[in-house]
């Protein structure tokens, strides 16, 4: 079955340093892979998406994730982390070959706290 | 451009009545999912619309929740007899296609059964 996992509930960092908000997924076929944001009271904004060629890929607002086949992960990254990333970060994953209709099979979310 | 947008914004509805909720998508968008955001089960797909093809509502928790979208653009969600544990915010999404396509999110209705 297709899962998608957020190991940690919070992550916590201070402003300037660089952040890393973990996903594991699994899935029967080819990942197209998706990280969310949601600020409070509001809808989910997208970030990146890995569907196939460079491991590494850019998004919004200095965001990056890195794919790694091997480790079924990929992780969210930002070199320098601002007060203003704080928010739930939701990673998601849709399982092409597995014949999926096209919902996105969501982790649970990781809360970001950022301090200054 | 104009984003996805639902409404109600809010909803309060007594347990046992009905209940709709709307959703614009973006124009031109063919794809349009819907899912709930509970404390409890997190993010989880209720039905997917996708052209003219039958939708998919493999994840419609009970026959109380069903769905339309009409002349491909407008959906409505409906939940009869409305419970307690329905209470939730409910997304709408749209997209340009499926697969490899971001899908992008509405705001919400926040739902609350007394």
């Amino acid at each position: 079955a297709q899962s998608v996992a957020q190991p940690e509930d919070q992550v916590n960092v201070a402003e300037g340093n660089p952040l890393t908000v973990k996903c594991t997924y699994s899935v029967s076929g080819n990942p197209y892979l998706f990280w969310y944001v949601q600020y409070p009271n509001r809808g989910l904004q997208f970030l990146l998406k890995y569907i196939t060629g460079d491991n590494l890929v850019k998004g919004s607002y200095g965001f990056e994730a890195e794919f790694n086949k091997s480790q079924t992960s990929f992780h969210l990254k930002k070199p320098s982390a601002l007060v203003s990333d704080s928010a739930l970060y939701f990673c998601a994953v849709r399982d092409y070959d597995g014949g999926s209709q096209g919902n996105l099979i969501f982790g649970k979310g990781t809360k970001l706290s950022v301090k200054p | 451009g104009a984003g996805v947008s639902q409404s109600p914004s809010n909803k309060v509805t007594e347990k046992g009545k009905d209940v709709e909720l709307r959703c614009d998508p973006i124009s031109g968008h063919t794809a349009l999912y819907w899912y709930r955001q509970s404390l409890g089960q997190g993010l989880e797909f209720l039905i997917y619309f996708q052209g003219n093809s039958a939708p998919d509502k493999s994840g419609l928790p009970s026959d109380r929740f069903s769905a339309e979208r009409t002349g491909g653009s407008v959906s409505t969600l409906t939940i009869q007899r409305t419970q307690q544990e329905d209470s939730a915010v409910y997304l709408c999404a749209s997209s340009p296609g499926w697969a490899n396509y971001e899908q992008y999110f509405g705001p919400g209705t926040r739902l609350t059964v007394t």
